[in-house]
């Protein structure tokens, strides 16, 4: 069974660098993508963008490019999305999910991650 | 990259069909047939409905169904149920290749 498993909720002060993870299982991680989706509190979603494990290829969307960064452990199947200083409007819930038949769709989700950044 | 245009709300009661329109431009959905729909229900992770403009998953209900023209796609789900109740996102790939845009999302009740 495919699955996504991601890390737990973190709370975090402006200014604090973090890194989040999305560890795949049931499946060859390394030859599917692995997206980012950020979720704003009550907000809908939007596309962040996606990494390829196989060779660690990225693709950023203009709005986050410069703002995280993404990266993969394909020995471990494990992705990864960071911040170096984090910002109160980067409070959202992110989420991973793998490629389906395209780079574009995404079959498999992971159940997300909280992040709260407050003073 | 603006999102595509949804819907904020539709409603229908049990047994209904509901369309649900997302719009973009030529530059996404005019011009892409990778369109996907996901539901979204409260708390939960999104789930992939559809794919390819009309493609179901394995195990989605064929009580859902896509179509698109020109810069507008749109998911018909009929038979409404009651576990229908989720937020809906359409998603399209750009003419920027492998980039993705969301819809701004709708949410559907059972009334």
């Amino acid at each position: 069974e495919v699955q996504l498993v991601q890390s737990g909720a973190e709370v975090k002060k402006p200014g604090e660098s973090l890194k989040i993870s999305c560890e795949g299982s049931g499946y060859m991680f390394s030859f599917y993508w692995i997206a980012w989706v950020r979720q704003m509190p009550g907000k809908g979603l939007e596309w962040m963008g996606i990494i390829y494990p196989g060779d660690s290829d990225t693709r950023y969307s203009p709005s986050f490019q410069g703002q995280v960064i993404m990266s993969a452990d394909k020995s471990n199947n494990i992705a990864y999305l960071q911040w170096s200083s984090l910002k109160v409007s980067d409070t959202a819930k992110y989420y991973c999910a793998r490629g389906f038949s395209s780079t574009t769709v995404y079959s498999h989700w992971g159940q997300g991650t909280l992040v709260t950044v407050s003073s | 990259q603006s999102a595509l245009t949804q819907p904020a709300s539709v409603s229908g009661s049990p047994g209904q069909s509901i369309t649900i329109s997302c719009t973009g431009t030529s530059s996404d959905v005019g011009s892409s047939n990778f369109v996907s729909w996901y539901h979204q229900p409260p708390d939960k992770a999104p789930k992939l409905i559809l794919y390819d403009v009309s493609n179901r998953p394995s195990g989605v209900s064929s009580r859902f169904s896509g179509s698109k023209s020109g810069n507008t796609a749109s998911l018909t789900i009929s038979g409404l149920q009651a576990e229908d109740e989720a937020d809906y996102y359409c998603s399209s790939q750009t003419s920027s290749r492998s980039l993705v845009v969301f819809g701004t999302g709708t949410r559907v009740t059972v009334v």
